[in-house]
């Protein structure tokens, strides 16, 4: 079974520029969430959806960053404008339920510049 | 907030040695997760505990949950190359969603053969 896909893995892009990270869930996981890791602050969960709809959005840094879930099977996280503090790696994750296992994707690592 | 310190921060150690690294609280938690994460990847599930004072083996791994469950540790026996990784701990606040997790920054170990 696949498990979750993220895209892209790496991206390079210039300050002020707009970035879209991507994030398939697992079939049939009804929570997703978005995971911020840094060196410094570690691994801060940015947002979760529970079928589709956005249920805590507190860890969002600021408001150049947003999030949709448009359907059951794709988000999107994105940054605009982008900012060099913004270089992290970006984690998209799924469970089944709740208080089950949280499974992450590889992670997209954004370096701004 | 509810803030995890894991100690120690870096750990290198070789081939066939113990060790214990430790997640710690002020807070309580109605559960609280160990993961590792490879170089390149997400974090992966290794154990959830509830019960204050639970212990769980996992192979050469050892999770013992405080019997106030602010804190826990993770002892490794014989350790191998292969337990190399970033190993976090994360706790869902009690009384609170268990959803929402806090992590730890993490303990780096090392494995030389």
């Amino acid at each position: 079974d696949a498990g979750v896909i993220q895209s892209p893995r790496h991206e390079v892009t210039e300050m002020g520029q707009e970035v879209t990270l991507r994030c398939k869930p697992i079939s049939g996981h009804d929570y997703l969430f978005w995971y911020r890791q840094t060196m410094m602050r570690g691994l801060e969960l940015l947002i979760y959806f529970n079928n589709n709809v956005p249920i805590d959005d507190s860890g969002m840094p600021e408001d150049r960053f947003s999030a949709k879930m448009p359907n059951a099977s794709f988000s999107t996280l994105k940054i605009q404008p982008s900012e060099p503090r913004d270089s992290a790696v970006y984690f998209c994750a799924s469970r089944l339920g709740s208080g089950n296992t949280i499974y992450f994707g590889e992670g997209s690592w954004l370096t701004v510049v | 907030t509810q803030l995890l310190e894991q100690s120690p921060q870096f750990l290198s150690i070789q081939e066939g040695e113990n060790l214990t690294v430790y997640c710690n609280s002020s807070s309580v938690f109605s559960s609280l997760q160990w993961y590792r994460q490879e170089p390149g990847e997400g974090p992966v599930l290794l154990v959830t505990v509830v019960t204050g004072g639970e212990v769980k083996k996992l192979k050469r791994l050892t999770f013992q949950f405080g019997d106030a469950r602010k804190d826990s540790s993770l002892h490794i026996t014989a350790a191998q190359p292969g337990d190399t990784g970033l190993y976090l701990c994360a706790g869902a606040a009690s009384g609170g969603s268990n959803y929402k997790q806090t992590f730890g920054k993490g303990t780096l170990l090392t494995v030389n053969p």
